[in-house]
């Protein structure tokens, strides 16, 4: 079945490091590919989204780049802030459909 | 706009007890979901619908009831709580559409615990 994997959390980073979290996915067709941030006591925001290979989602300094050759679709920013602390979560839409498939979520943590 | 609201924010119930979790949405959206969140299992879908009267399973849909009669709300039921059931859930709504690129927009959840 589809599914959505995420690297395990916590990433603590320094503030002006950069940031990636990996996610892989495994689907039929072509999904559509989500990145959600909550941040505490909150519930889930967009961050950003792709639905065709090799599209690039973009938000807030955030950058993940639809790559079906790799079933991956990675979140990037170059500079973190402490402000980003939060969880992140990979989602994927299969076509057709509308069930949404999420990953585990990756904590990250930025220190001042 | 409100956006997605859910009621209670926390709730304690007992074992076999019943309850109803609130969803409302104002921004006229046909999809509706709920998702239970666990630690390590990200998040879950329960039960969603594509517009009034219309409902289907998600992943864990055992235990839980969801009927729609409007456009703007979607209940979610426990007849009979149970421990497993602990959680914290959350309702979400988008605009209906196949091409994948609808937003969903989340409620701010709802902590349930099941003694």
């Amino acid at each position: 079945g589809n599914s959505v994997t995420q690297m395990e959390g916590p990433v603590t980073l320094s503030e002006e490091a950069f940031l990636t979290i990996n996610c892989t996915y495994t689907a039929t067709g072509y999904p559509s590919l989500f990145w959600y941030v909550q941040y505490p006591g909150e519930g889930l925001q967009l961050l950003l989204k792709a639905t065709k290979a090799d599209d690039k989602g973009s938000n807030k300094g955030f950058e993940a780049t639809y790559r079906k050759e790799t079933t991956s679709f990675h979140l990037e920013k170059g500079s973190v802030q402490v402000s980003d602390s939060a969880v992140y979560f990979c989602a994927l839409r299969t076509p057709g459909t509308y069930k949404y498939i999420f990953g585990t979520g990756t904590r990250l943590k930025v220190l001042a | 706009n409100a956006g997605v609201t859910q009621t209670p924010k926390f709730q304690v119930l007992k074992t076999g007890q019943s309850m109803t979790l609130q969803c409302a949405q104002d921004m006229n959206h046909e999809y509706m979901s709920w998702y239970r969140q666990d630690p390590g299992m990200g998040l879950r879908l329960i039960h969603y619908s594509v517009g009034a009267g219309i409902t289907d399973q998600g992943e864990v849909p055992n235990g839980y009831n969801v009927s729609r009669s409007t456009t703007e709300d979607f209940p979610l039921r426990l007849l009979s709580a149970a421990p497993s059931q602990t959680s914290v859930y959350f309702c979400a709504s988008s605009a209906l559409g196949l091409a994948g690129e609808e937003t969903q927009y989340f409620g701010p959840g709802t902590r349930l615990l099941v003694l």
